[in-house]
């Protein structure tokens, strides 16, 4: 069945560094624009980012331009979220989705989330 | 501060048709698509309408949007207790350099 499952999440310092990954399977990755979308504690949702198909367009939210990289290998049928300089307030339960925010369906599939904790 | 508005909470009775408003601007809702997303207690979002007022396979017709200008409304008609969830819309805003939105979220209550 059509599946996706983060993960790398775990508790990390500030300034530290983590490697989010985002596993596809069921559907042909290669065809889908792919998305990360964090929910911090007891907040709504957050747009972080997109990738197109090819890996060449690629749009960052505010709050993670320059320190987060989006990424993705279509032969390993995988997603990637490079985190950088993490703050605080960076803690969130980060979520993988099929396709954009602007994509015809809209995010169609999502994963079950992997927890970030930024703290000393 | 969301830049999409969205009441926090909103409530009905079983039966009942509730309304969540969407509140945006000419960069966002103005001139792009709208879509609702639903989130039942610690589970992942599910997309509910894309498109403005289309509903996926499998999502029941009680539930239905619309889009008028910078705003946009998920109407749920025959409340039912599995309805009790947050609510989100979302779009794309070409300000900048073009980004996604979300609107905050409404919690939506079943008396």
């Amino acid at each position: 069945q059509v599946q996706l499952v983060e993960s790398g999440g775990g508790l990390v310092q500030p300034g530290g560094s983590l490697r989010l990954s985002c596993a596809a399977s069921g559907f042909t990755f290669s065809d889908y624009y792919m998305s990360w979308i964090r929910q911090a504690p007891g907040k709504g949702l957050e747009w972080l980012s997109y990738i197109d198909s090819g890996g060449s367009s690629i749009y960052y939210a505010d709050s993670v331009k320059g320190r987060f990289t989006i990424s993705r290998d279509n032969a390993k049928n995988s997603l990637y979220l490079q985190m950088n300089s993490l703050r605080a307030e960076d803690t969130a339960l980060y979520y993988c989705a099929r396709d954009s925010i602007r994509s015809y369906y809209g995010m169609d599939v999502w994963g079950q989330g992997t927890t970030v904790t930024v703290s000393s | 501060q969301s830049v999409l508005t969205q009441p926090p909470s909103a409530s009905g009775t079983p039966g009942q048709r509730v309304t969540i408003s969407c509140s945006g601007s000419s960069s966002n809702i103005g001139r792009n698509y709208v879509y609702w997303y639903q989130q039942l207690p610690g589970t992942a979002p599910k997309v509910l309408i894309y498109r403005n007022d289309q509903r996926p396979s499998g999502v029941p017709d009680r539930f239905s949007g619309s889009k008028s200008g910078t705003s946009a409304s998920l109407a749920i008609s025959g409340l039912r207790s599995e309805d009790e969830a947050d609510y989100y819309c979302a779009a794309w805003d070409d300000s900048l350099s073009g980004r996604g939105v979300f609107g905050g979220g409404t919690k939506l209550t079943v008396l």
